[in-house]
């Protein structure tokens, strides 16, 4: 079956670095991927979505410049926190859908913990 | 307002017994689609059943079941023969449209624990 992954599935980092992290489609293109935001205990929350070769759409409250996203192949999306602190400590997941998969198919990847110390 | 409601926290059941985790959603969309993912402590997000507004039976999947309620705007899941493996968060999510350009909302989840 078609497979998301995420890299790193942990880090962990000092307050005012940046950290990247990548959404893979492993055997499938995806022109669009979702990025969301967990917070301990919550739900998820879509961040923004992610359109190969075009700016992502982010959603109300997000910072783009603080979340920059590049889709720069129909197999990769990045989200890159820049200069994070510890309130960005989170669960960050992605998802993606088969352009050509019905409806309900609709891939997570595994997750990234990120810890901002 | 709140497009996915999920009014239930939590919820115990007992093994082998049967459990209704309620959803209902908010759109006036005529085309949706209806999703139930099951989130383990690890974090992954498992997918277990889709319902797409025009479908016109329950969406089924092995012990799982979808009560498809459309007038009620209601999607509740039925898990049979509950196992301990169970016991983990319940997301209810809905996707306005059927093209995969537009996201999932989630509910605020139910955590089911599974009791021997």
């Amino acid at each position: 079956g078609a497979v998301v992954s995420q890299h790193p599935s942990w880090v962990i980092c000092k307050s005012g670095t940046s950290v990247k992290i990548e959404c893979r489609s492993l055997d499938f293109q995806a022109t669009t991927m979702f990025w969301y935001r967990q917070f301990p205990k919550q739900s998820l929350m879509l961040m923004a979505t992610s359109n190969e070769g075009s700016k992502a759409t982010y959603e109300q409250g997000v910072e783009k410049d603080k979340f920059l996203i590049n889709h720069a192949s129909l197999t990769l999306s990045t989200l890159t926190v820049t200069s994070a602190h510890p309130e960005d400590s989170s669960f960050y997941i992605c998802s993606a859908r088969m352009p050509s998969g019905t409806p309900g198919e609709q891939y997570f990847g595994p997750g990234t913990r990120l810890t901002v110390t | 307002a709140q497009k996915i409601t999920q009014t239930q926290p939590g919820m115990f059941v007992q093994e082998k017994e049967a459990v209704t985790l309620d959803c209902t959603y908010d759109t006036s969309d005529q085309s949706y689609g209806l999703f139930w993912y099951k989130q383990p402590s690890s974090g992954e997000m498992i997918f277990l059943i889709y319902q797409g507004s025009y479908d016109e039976q329950n969406a089924t999947e092995g012990r799982y079941s979808l009560n498809f309620q459309k007038a009620r705007k209601s999607a509740n899941l039925v898990i049979s023969a509950s196992q301990l493996g169970d016991s983990a968060m319940y997301f209810c999510a809905m996707r306005e449209g059927l093209s995969g350009n537009t996201p999932l909302v989630f509910g605020k989840g139910t955590r089911l624990s599974v009791i021997a």
